[in-house]
């Protein structure tokens, strides 16, 4: 059964900082991992998704890295704003798991002024 | 048109109130899924729909009822509900596949959600 962790759980920075984020999965067989961003109350944004054949993914400020046989992704934010405060999943998708997407636990970050 | 919509935005029954939940999406994907959110928790899968069928039923109990009329659209059906079913009902979509191959294609988009209190 596929299991995802993410640390820190919480993460408060000030901004400017650049930062990364933590995400790990027990099982390598994987379609895809995806990043999502979610504000209080409201659904998931996706922000970037990388393939399994891939090494990493760039939009903007965000640049995510996936290394599937140690079972770990990093999403980087570049020159962090308060705008970027947000919880941050990240969710995988297993082979032979049909389109179901696990997700980790998140990590909840603060931008401070 | 990158937008899944979902209505209402809140819900609030009683236990024996009977309501559903619309999603409604224009990108042409033929895969769809409902999740349940509960606070302070990650998004935690209930239903898939692949090609208007039910692929995936993640043991969800009978009071709760999925219902996909065609490609765009996906209801979710409550009755006699507990409370401890009130939480975020997420709906995604994304592309779906067939058979092998291209699996790789199914990044989700997901809606704002409905937030479904049970009194």
């Amino acid at each position: 059964k596929q299991e995802v962790t993410q640390i820190p759980a919480a993460l408060s920075v000030p901004e400017g900082e650049n930062l990364v984020l933590n995400c790990s999965f027990t099982d390598s067989a994987i379609y895809n991992l995806q990043w999502f961003r979610q504000d209080p109350g409201k659904g998931l944004t996706s922000l970037l998704l990388i393939q399994s054949s891939q090494r990493e993914q760039t939009s903007g400020r965000l640049n995510a890295s996936l290394d599937k046989s140690s079972g770990r992704s990093t999403l980087y934010i570049a020159a962090s704003q308060p705008g970027d405060s947000a919880t941050y999943l990240c969710a995988v998708s297993s082979t032979g798991g049909g389109n179901k997407l696990t997700f980790g636990t998140g990590t909840q970050l603060k931008v401070e002024l | 048109d990158t937008e899944v919509t979902q209505t209402p935005k809140h819900l609030v029954m009683g236990m024996t109130n009977k309501k559903s939940l619309k999603c409604e999406q224009h990108m042409g994907h033929r895969a769809m899924y409902w999740y349940k959110q509960k606070a302070k928790k990650p998004p935690e899968l209930m239903f898939v729909y692949s090609y208007e069928k039910l692929s995936i039923n993640e043991s969800v109990p009978s009071r709760f009822s999925p219902e996909c009329p065609n490609s765009s659209l996906l209801n979710l059906h409550l009755h006699a509900l507990q409370p401890e079913d009130s939480a975020l009902y997420l709906c995604a979509s994304s592309q779906a596949t067939r058979g092998r191959g291209r699996m790789r294609d199914n990044e989700q988009f997901f809606g704002p959600g409905t937030r479904l209190t049970v009194l």
